[in-house]
């Protein structure tokens, strides 16, 4: 299965910041990736499909991109109801497989 | 708006069985796929089953195939999940959520349900 690699574990940031998420895949995943949001105690929202799609209702501060085996979740000015882990998601080869996650904390 | 709700966890011993339901509702259930993904506590994410709209065909993770079962009903605009042997390692919120195909081979899960706990323990 394909495993799919997030980096950092942790960014702290202040509000008004850019920040810069990464997920790396162990094979190519195309540009069949997306990015879920799960804020504390709720279920993941998706955020990004297909590398760089914005799903319906999110804000424009949040943009993706990447093909292959690599890829990017950016927010382009951190607000603070953006504490969240981020997950990214390929859906390229069974299984879907989902990585470990980045924990965005507000400094 | 979309809604799903997932109902049925709670607490089984190892080797028990639950059935896990979650009702929709706010779009038109039978154009699509539908999906079972869970957390375990203070865990990722991992898909568990899809099921297609007409629900002729379904897919599983290897860690529950041969003991979970997903189905749907599309009449009643429900989803569900019969979970048999059981063990430790099934303990996790379970969510319902919808799943797009928009392309590609497999779906988009693009609205998630609140979840429901299923714990397994003695």
């Amino acid at each position: 299965e394909i495993v799919l690699t997030q980096s950092p574990a942790t960014l702290s940031l202040s509000p008004g910041e850019r920040a810069t998420l990464s997920c790396r895949a162990s094979q190519s995943v195309s540009d069949y990736l997306a990015w879920y949001q799960q804020k504390p105690g709720q279920p993941p929202r998706l955020l990004i499909y297909d590398a760089s799609n914005r799903a319906t209702g999110i804000p424009a501060r949040f943009s993706g991109s990447g093909s292959g085996t690599d890829f990017t979740l950016t927010i382009s000015s951190l607000e603070p109801e953006d504490i969240a882990i981020y997950y990214c998601q390929q859906r390229s080869n069974w299984p879907p497989t989902f990585g470990g996650g980045t924990k965005v904390e507000i400094k | 708006q979309v809604q799903l709700v997932e109902s049925g966890g709670g607490l089984v011993k190892p080797g028990g069985s639950l059935r896990l339901s979650c009702a929709a509702s706010g779009f038109t259930f039978n154009d699509y796929y539908m999906s079972w993904i869970r957390q375990a506590p203070g865990q990722g994410l991992e898909w568990v089953s899809f099921i297609s709209s007409s629900g002729n065909t379904m897919y599983y993770a290897d860690s529950v195939k041969g003991r979970f079962t997903i189905s749907r009903d599309n009449a009643r605009k429900s989803l569900y999940m019969q979970m048999n042997s059981l063990r430790a390692e099934d303990t996790a919120v379970y969510y319902c959520a919808r799943a797009a195909m928009v392309r590609g081979i497999i779906p988009v899960s693009d609205c998630w349900g609140q979840g429901t706990l299923v714990t397994v323990s003695s």
